[in-house]
């Protein structure tokens, strides 16, 4: 069964400044693809970035990035230039290619003015 | 383009009482997905739907059943609450969306169904 760690409860940082989210994962799979969630106060699950796990390239979208090491079954996410309304839970997230995903138990990140 | 919705948003029920919590996804999408959301736990998967007419149990399907009526429909039923049921339900389907990130496969998710049983 794969299994995803995000060993940070929480985080801070300042406006605009870079923060980064740490996830591992465990799995046996050599295709799958690999998510970062935001969760903001209203509970939406929105989709930040994907990578699939193939693609040597790290993913990036406008101020995320991410740092995927799949050797070492790392999947971090990048912040730059922090905004307030970053300010949320982030959920790292594992999927097969059955479609099924697993979650971590989630990062609150919050960013001070 | 309503996505997937979620109906009620938010439900009290007392223990031992029944609710169906109901999701409709106008993605045409061919899976469908239910979780559950607690404090520290993340997400974890109740039961999902790989196509029309099939059903499988994910992570923590005891006490709940489901039912997808058609491709767009996919409910949750619990029918005899219990107050470790508890929880934040979301639905989800998988496919692929129409702008930007969601060009390729991914899941898509529900507003959320608050539960508080007493």
């Amino acid at each position: 069964a794969q299994t995803v760690t995000q060993s940070q409860p929480e985080m801070s940082v300042q406006e605009a400044e870079t923060v980064t989210l740490s996830c591992t994962y465990d799995t046996s799979e050599s295709n799958y693809y690999l998510f970062w969630y935001k969760q903001p106060p209203s509970r939406q699950m929105i989709l930040v970035i994907r990578q699939e796990a193939y693609k040597q390239q790290n993913a990036t979208e406008n101020r995320f990035s991410v740092n995927f090491q799949k050797a070492a079954k790392s999947f971090s996410l990048k912040i730059s230039d922090s905004q307030l309304g970053d300010t949320a839970m982030y959920f790292c997230a594992f999927m097969k290619q059955d479609s099924k995903l697993t979650f971590g138990k989630g990062i609150t990140l919050s960013v001070r003015p | 383009n309503a996505g997937v919705t979620q109906t009620p948003k938010f439900q009290v029920l007392k223990t031992g009482q029944s609710m169906t919590l109901q999701c409709a996804q106008d993605m045409n999408h061919n899976s469908m997905y239910w979780y559950r959301q607690d404090p520290g736990m993340g997400l974890r998967l109740i039961y999902y739907s790989a196509s029309e007419g099939t059903t499988d149990k994910g992570e923590v399907p005891n006490g709940y059943n489901v039912s997808r009526l058609n491709k767009r429909e996919f409910s949750l039923r619990l029918e005899s609450a219990a107050p470790s049921q508890t929880s934040v339900y979301f639905c989800a389907t998988r496919g692929r969306g129409t702008v930007s990130l969601s060009v390729q496969e991914t899941q898509y998710f529900g507003p959320g169904t608050r539960l508080l049983v007493l």
